[in-house]
């Protein structure tokens, strides 16, 4: 069974740093282009970042709101990707979604910038 | 970036009456591989997203049929034959071709 598990959301100050990790099983994550897609509360999709594949670079690409404050990076021998939050503003606010080539989406974690 | 519009932005339904959803893209969604990368997605409230089709007519395993893309260059569409109470929730489609990739703003679809 495919499972994409993310962890690591929560309420921070604008300003702050948040670390989220997605815990993938069930399927060949090394070779899975891995994305995070956000929510913002009551709004659409958006697409944030994502990283491919070793097998073709392993390199990532990011959205213009998000690029320069958030890393995304991938840990192969673990099956987890991870994406690196700073800098984070009211509207980083939003469900987080971890997302494997599409079509393996996580249940998605929280993340609320509030003072 | 690549503008995705979708219309209508809701659709009241009668339960086993067909729906239609469009799509427009505001470049042509043909990559240079020869694909379209249009993709819909369903999501019900309080529920991640669900991918029902890829490559703009590619049902995914497990989807029923009553669901189909169609569409090519910039304007595509999903329609769902006969609607059942399950289908309520939102749609959206995304373009994969461009980066960043780029979401449609959704339709949300409700039994009348």
């Amino acid at each position: 069974e495919v499972q994409l598990v993310e962890s690591g959301g929560g309420l921070v100050k604008p300003g702050g740093s948040l670390r989220l990790s997605c815990a993938a099983s069930g399927f060949s994550f090394s070779n899975a282009w891995m994305s995070w897609v956000r929510q913002a509360p009551g709004k659409g999709l958006e697409w944030t970042g994502r990283i491919k594949s070793k097998i073709f670079g392993g390199t990532t690409e990011y959205a213009a709101p998000i690029r320069g404050r958030f890393i995304i990076s991938r840990d192969d021998s673990k099956n987890m990707v991870y994406l690196e939050m700073n800098s984070l503003k009211t509207e980083d606010t939003g469900v987080y979604y971890c997302v494997g080539n599409s079509n393996m989406w996580g249940q998605g974690t929280l993340v609320t910038v509030s003072s | 970036d690549v503008v995705m519009t979708q219309s209508p932005l809701s659709l009241p339904v009668t339960l086993g009456q067909p729906a239609s959803i469009s799509c427009r893209s505001s470049q042509s969604l043909v990559s240079s591989d020869g694909n379209t990368y249009l993709t819909w997605f369903h999501q019900r409230p309080g529920q991640s997203p669900r991918r029902l089709i890829s490559q703009s007519s590619n049902r995914d395993s497990g989807v029923p049929d009553r669901f189909s893309g169609s569409g090519s260059g910039t304007d595509f569409t999903l329609k769902i034959s006969r609607v059942e109470a399950e289908d309520v929730g939102v749609y959206y489609c995304m373009q994969g071709t461009h980066w960043p990739l780029t979401f449609g703003g959704g339709t949300k679809v409700e039994i009348k």
